[in-house]
């Protein structure tokens, strides 16, 4: 089974409006990570956040940390419709990259 | 190289036939993954391996199920006696160590008919 879950598993906001996806993990990691995949292409590394972060920034994204909750949030603001995309969480558990099922984000024009 | 390659990029085999995917990751990766992604779905977990050693092949959905990374570089991921059930993007990406950035591939679409 998956370790990581994300939510929602769909999100539809307007241009310039911020999205937010959540990602829920089951066992202790090193570190958490978000790509993005553009219409069943390849998957694109966002952002690394290490267990002994809390939050980071990467232009228009922001990543949180919740270890007690195991829960990570990833914020894009502004949103524009090139980022439309599936977005996936990953965490290096038990020495390997095991990935959610994503979330799909649609920006409307 | 640059970056990852598979090949090759679309395969249509006959449901019992065997069909090898090829991965060529960066060459200075260390750590090489196979995922399996559905329609739709998140990459689902096959096998990794840290130069030529496997540590982890528990995502192989049956033993038909090979892969081989025998000079720490190149992959292959083999299929024997293909079904219908296996076909799915195959997609490979490697990393600097376990567990770090990854970059992946454009993967190989496989269709069993």
């Amino acid at each position: 089974s998956q370790q990581g879950e994300e939510d929602p598993q769909a999100l539809s906001i307007q241009e310039g409006e911020n999205a937010t996806m959540n990602c829920s993990y089951k066992t202790s990691i090193n570190n958490l990570q978000w790509y993005r995949q553009n219409s069943g292409r390849g998957l694109v590394h966002l952002i690394l956040i290490r267990s002994n972060e809390r939050e980071k920034h990467s232009g228009r994204l922001r990543v949180t940390l919740d270890t007690s909750k195991k829960s990570s949030s990833l914020l894009i603001t502004a949103s524009r419709a090139a980022d439309t995309a599936s977005y996936f969480c990953a965490t290096d558990w038990a020495q390997k990259l095991v990935f959610g099922q994503g979330t799909r984000l649609t920006i409307n024009p | 190289g640059a970056g990852v390659s598979q090949s090759p990029r679309y395969k249509v085999t006959k449901r019992g036939q065997d069909v090898t995917l090829r991965c060529d990751p960066i060459s200075s990766h260390a750590t090489l993954y196979w995922y399996q992604q559905a329609l739709g779905q998140g990459p689902e977990f096959l096998t990794y391996f840290n130069y030529e050693a496997q540590p982890d092949k528990s995502g192989l959905p049956s033993d038909r199920f090979s892969a081989e990374r025998p000079e720490g570089s190149i992959s292959t991921l083999t299929i024997q006696r293909t079904e219908q059930r296996d076909s799915a993007m195959y997609r490979c990406a490697s990393s600097l160590a376990s567990g770090e950035k990854a970059f992946f591939g454009q993967g190989t679409r496989l269709t069993v008919v």
